[in-house]
C-alpha cells in the first residue's frame, strides 16, 4: 500500500510552460508539505498545509501555488517555469506536529524530478 | 537565524562504526530527527530525540544534548547498504522542521 504518492515521477518541460505535480496520502494525516531538493541535496520547505489551510509559506516565487482540494491531497502548480526550477520536489505528510511532536514523523513521497530545458 | 551543521561527507569501512555529528541553533526546540536518504530516493525516518541521552534502535543509535545543541547518529556493524545521505532536522518552536544539508556516507569494502 502506498502511503504518500506523487505523480509524475519525472517531468521534463520547456521554459515558460505551466505544470502541475500531484500528491496524495492515505495515512489520514492532517498536515502535508512540499519540499524542493536542489542539486546540492538541501531540502527546503516550500509549503505546509494543515487540514486544507496554509500554515507555512516560505519565500518561494508566487509562480508556485499549492492547492489542496481535501486533506489527503496537496498539489503543486508551477507557472512560467524557469531553468532554476529544475530540482526534485518531494511531498510529505505528518500528523499535526503541534499536537504531539514526538510522533510527528514526516513520511515522504518518492519525489518528482523536474527538468526545465 | 536558524542553522543546522553536519559534515558534508564521511567515509567508513564495512563492519566498522561511524558517528555522524549534527549541531544546531534554532528558535525553540521540539525534537531532533534523523532521516536516511539513498541516492534517487525519498528520505525515510530513522530516529527522534527530544530528551537528553541515547536512543538505541538496532544497529543505529542517536544521542542528544540540548544544552550543547548537539546530536550524533551512531551506526554500528556497517553494511554496504548503509551508503546514503543522513539528514539531521530540528523541529523549532513553530513546529517547523529545519533541515541540515545532509552527510553523504560512503562505505568501502
Amino acid at each position: 500500500d502506498t502511503a504518500v504518492s506523487q505523480t509524475p515521477k519525472y517531468l521534463v518541460t520547456q521554459m515558460g510552460n505551466d505544470k502541475s505535480i500531484k500528491c496524495e496520502q492515505n495515512l489520514g494525516h492532517d498536515t502535508m508539505y512540499w519540499y524542493k531538493q536542489d542539486s546540492k541535496k538541501f531540502l527546503k520547505i516550500m509549503f505546509s498545509y494543515n487540514n486544507k489551510e496554509l500554515i507555512i509559506n516560505e519565500t518561494v516565487p508566487n509562480r508556485f501555488s499549492p492547492k489542496s482540494p481535501d486533506k489527503a491531497h496537496l498539489n503543486l502548480h508551477i507557472n512560467s517555469l524557469e531553468l532554476g526550477d529544475s530540482a526534485v520536489y518531494f511531498c510529505a505528510s505528518s500528523q499535526d506536529p503541534a499536537r504531539d511532536s514526538s510522533t510527528d514523523t514526516q513520511y515522504f513521497g518518492p519525489g518528482t524530478r523536474l527538468t526545465v530545458l | 537565524g536558524q542553522n543546522i551543521d553536519q559534515p558534508t561527507e564521511m567515509t567508513a569501512t564495512e563492519g566498522a562504526i561511524v558517528q555522524i555529528n549534527c549541531t544546531y541553533q534554532t528558535s525553540g526546540f521540539n525534537g531532533l530527527f534523523w532521516y536516511q536518504q539513498h541516492a534517487g530516493e525519498a528520505p525515510t525516518f530513522l530516529s527522534y530525540n527530544v530528551l537528553d541521552g541515547l536512543e538505541e534502535k538496532g544497529r543505529f543509535s542517536s544521542f542528544l544534548s540540548r544544552s550543547k545543541g548537539y546530536s550524533y547518529l551512531l551506526l554500528k556493524e556497517l553494511q554496504m547498504k548503509d551508503s546514503a545521505s543522513y539528514l539531521c532536522a530540528v523541529m523549532d518552536s513553530n513546529y517547523q522542521l529545519i533541515w541540515g544539508a545532509g552527510t553523504k556516507l560512503i562505505i568501502k569494502p
